[in-house]
């Protein structure tokens, strides 16, 4: 069964320094997002991506935080200077054009702000 | 801003026992999904609710949707301690493609 593929599963970084969390989503997917989660919250929508621009994004979704599509299969979510309050689960999901069978989330990279 | 509500938030139940998951939201929409999330891990897609009455079955699990009443239920027949969990509905508003999650269900069923 396709899978989004998310790395790093872990990482730790020091407050201010920049991180790139790493996507590869399924193949035939055309939309793009990142969702977060605070340890033992809910899921938060940060931003989805069509056609190679954001197509929406969330009030989370500051000047600190952007996506990319580099290439034909990765997806990238850059934060250019972490905060504590950044760390959190940051998942990964695709869906096709309508998402009648639902999104596929990646497993995951628990971002740890020190 | 759309707000998606569940309860209970923790569940402890019995094996064997039957129990009911809400799902409130709070504005028009016409999809809904249930996911459940295992401890540090990622979401697994259970259901995906298209219509108003729609009903999905599988296993000892059965979810239903009424958009009218803007309610969703996750049905748990004759739990069994694999069914431990947490469990999310999930609402994308018509002609949105991101989910607004709910606060999650944190099921634990004992033996």
């Amino acid at each position: 069964e396709p899978e989004v593929t998310q790395t790093p599963s872990h990482q730790v970084t020091q407050m201010g320094q920049e991180v790139i969390l790493r996507c590869v989503p399924i193949s035939n997917h055309l939309y793009f997002y990142w969702y977060r989660q605070i340890l033992g919250q809910k899921v938060e929508f940060l931003v989805s991506f069509y056609n190679n621009e954001i197509s929406e994004k969330s009030e989370i979704f500051d000047d600190q935080f952007s996506v990319e599509r580099p290439d034909g299969s990765n997806f990238t979510l850059k934060i250019r200077s972490t905060k504590l309050e950044d760390s959190a689960m940051y998942f990964c999901a695709s869906s096709e054009a309508r998402p009648l069978w639902g999104y596929t989330f990646g497993s995951g990279t628990r971002l740890t702000v020190v | 801003e759309l707000k998606v509500e569940q309860n209970p938030l923790f569940l402890s139940m019995q094996e064997g026992k039957n129990y009911t998951i809400y799902c409130n939201y709070s504005t028009t929409s016409d999809r809904l999904y249930w996911y459940r999330q295992d401890p540090g891990k990622s979401l697994e897609s259970l259901f995906v609710l298209l219509s108003n009455g729609a009903v999905k079955q599988e296993g000892r699990l059965m979810a239903s949707l009424d958009t009218k009443a803007r309610l969703s239920t996750l049905h748990i027949t004759a739990a069994v301690h694999d069914l431990s969990a947490t469990y999310f509905c999930a609402v994308d508003l018509s002609g949105a493609n991101n989910l607004f999650f709910g606060t999650g269900t944190r099921l634990t069923v004992i033996p």
